[in-house]
């Protein structure tokens, strides 16, 4: 089945870290480029960071610049989000998402940052 | 604050016709394609349309979509209630080299 799953969210003080990661299943992973997007209590989709097929290239929404980093495994079908120096903010759920026309969307793992 | 806006809700009966729009600028939805997204909270948003008007495999054909200058639009030709749920749409932003979301438009059949 293709699908995307994410984990490692949790509750988190602000100023902590978090991991994030997202097994994908049932397509090749390294032919796509792969995004985050988050959803906050009561807002919008909110597009994160994407990176390329190899991970030469990375790109980040200006909120999250220096503090989040996106990177990936091929190998391990694994797409992962660094979360550090977090704030209340960033209280979300974060989606992994397949960056070609965000097609496929992970259920998404929830954030909570608390101040 | 996202650049892409849409009306908060919109709403119908069964089997009426819906409409929601997107409006842009030049920079994005004047220049480049838009996608439109459907997502029952708690669920994983679904891609409804794609390059302006073209509906993945297993999208019923009541969903459509356009683009015209500016500003974009998807309607529901015969809303059900399975409908009900925030639609979004989307664009590539080349000054981001990220995707840009629109405000999102509750549905309630």
């Amino acid at each position: 089945e293709v699908q995307l799953v994410e984990s490692g969210g949790g509750l988190v003080q602000s100023g902590g870290s978090l991991r994030l990661s997202c097994a994908a299943s049932g397509f090749t992973l390294s032919d796509y480029w792969m995004s985050w997007v988050r959803q906050a209590p009561g807002k919008g989709l909110e597009w994160v960071a994407n990176i390329k097929q190899d991970g030469s290239e990375r790109y980040y929404v200006d909120s999250v610049k220096g503090r989040l980093t996106i990177s990936r495994d091929n190998a391990r079908n694994l797409v992962y989000l660094q979360m550090n120096s977090l704030r209340a903010e960033d209280t979300a759920v974060y989606h992994c998402v397949r960056a070609w026309q965000f097609d496929l969307w992970g259920r998404g793992t929830l954030v909570t940052v608390s101040s | 604050q996202s650049v892409l806006t849409q009306p908060p809700s919109a709403s119908g009966t069964p089997g009426q016709r819906v409409t929601i729009s997107c409006s842009g600028s030049s920079s994005n939805i004047g220049s480049i394609t838009v996608n439109w997204y459907q997502h029952v909270p708690g669920t994983a948003p679904k891609l409804l349309i794609n390059d302006d008007n073209r509906r993945p495999s297993g999208v019923p054909d009541r969903f459509s979509g356009s683009r015209s200058g500016t500003s974009a639009s998807l309607a529901i030709s015969a809303l059900q209630s399975e409908d009900e749920a925030d639609y979004y749409c989307a664009a590539w932003h080349d000054s981001l080299n990220g995707y840009v979301f629109g405000t999102g438009t509750k549905v309630t059949v």
